[in-house]
Order: C-alpha cells, then structure tokens, then sequence
C-alpha cells in the first residue's frame, strides 16, 4: 500500500457526460501528479499541482481540468467525454516538487 | 523533446531464467532514471532508481546501471521467479531547472515467468 488513495476504483459512463476522480495523497506530500495509462498511449503525464498551485502540464485535453484543494487533495474533472478516454487515471504524489513518485491504485474509467 | 525507448514485449522465460529488458533514454541535461513495475490489477510501484551516471541501482535481485555514454539503463535479473510477472515500465525525470519533476515513460514491457 503506497498511501495514495484514489476514488472510485471504476467508474464507468456515457460520452458527452462529466466524471470527477479523486485523489488523497499521502500524509506530508505536498506534490500530486495525474497521469493516463491507455493501451495506445501508454502512460502519459497529465498535469502537476504542488501545495495548491499548478506547476506543470503535460498532454492534457482542454476538456480535462484539475486542482488541488487546501487539504492536499486532488481532483481530476474530465468533461464532453468521449470514448477515447476510457483508460486507466493515476495519480501520484511526492514530499517535493522533484521527489520521489508514490502512485495510487488508479480509476479504471470507461466512456461507453 | 525527452523520452525513453525500451523493448516490445511480451516476453516470457522459465523460472530461473536470465532476464534483460532493454531501455534506451534521449534528455536534456542529466536525468534521473527509474524502472517501476506494475502487477496485474495494481498501481505502480518503484523497483529501483538510479540518479547519476555510472550509478547502479538495485533491489530485489533486479539491477540496472545508468550508462551516459550508451543513454541506457537496461534492467537486468540473474535468476527471475514466477512472482516477477508483471509489467515493467522505464522511467526518466528531468532534473535540470526548467523540470517540474513529472515522469517520462516508455510503453512498458509484460513478463511472464512460467513454472
């Protein structure tokens, strides 16, 4: 067990609605990263958040957006869903901004 | 751009077998390099890590050695076990100013260790 929580474990929805995903790092990391594993993709970095603020942004869909909340949790909020976003939704954190990567258990999402 | 390369698998041994999963590496600056691996049904999880060149990174009988000269950082294990089956994915962060530490990956490689 990482101490990386995420909800729900699989999520599973129309295309053209809208799905929150939710991430609890672990206690004292102020870092969170989201990344998405798809089959034709691979593992992909989404974005970055680092003590409530963004820090980074890889390949993500204008459609997709994040933040992170004065708890240190996070949000991913994927939006007009379609069926190429159906993957697997990791999220990671870290002490620092460069530390050491410890990754939740992911949401499997479907878009059907 | 930064992004790592390694082999296409799957790949599949006998128990006790010598495994090398190739990974090759192109950066700015000096990167740092990981490999993690994924269990069916599970998260990611580090196996092992190397920071600078010519270090050599270990754990679990896995091992890989980051090579400048080559920008490589093949895993290796001399003898692997059924329990070793799952996918293996090589990993590089950039380490120089502009880097937010986020990880770059290549597209990871299934093992599967048969009795």
């Amino acid at each position: 067990d990482s101490g990386v929580t995420q909800t729900p474990k699989h999520l599973i929805t129309a295309t053209g609605q809208r799905v929150t995903l939710r991430c609890s790092p672990r206690s004292g990391d102020l870092s969170v990263y989201w990344y998405q594993q798809s089959l034709d993709q691979g593992l992909q970095f989404l974005i970055q958040y680092y003590n409530g603020e963004e820090r980074a942004k890889g390949n993500i869909l204008e459609r997709f957006s994040a933040q992170q909340f004065p708890d240190l949790h996070s949000e991913l909020n994927l939006s007009s869903l379609e069926l190429g976003d159906s993957a697997l939704y990791f999220c990671a954190s870290s002490v620092e901004l460069r530390g050491e990567q410890f990754f939740g258990p992911g949401t499997r999402l479907t878009v059907l | 751009g930064n992004s790592v390369t390694q082999m296409e698998g799957p790949v599949t041994l006998s128990e006790e077998a010598f495994l090398t999963i190739n990974c090759t590496y192109t950066a700015t600056g000096y990167p740092s390099l990981f490999w993690y691996v994924q269990y069916p049904g599970e998260g990611l999880q580090l196996l092992l890590k190397a920071t600078k060149a010519d270090d050599k990174g270990s754990n679990k009988g896995f091992e890989a050695t980051y090579r400048k000269e080559t920008t490589s950082f093949h895993l290796e294990k001399g003898s692997v076990q059924v329990s070793d089956s799952a996918v293996y994915f090589c990993a590089l962060r950039g380490d120089y100013g502009g880097s937010q530490g986020n990880l770059i990956f290549g597209k990871g490689t299934k093992l599967s260790v048969k009795p």
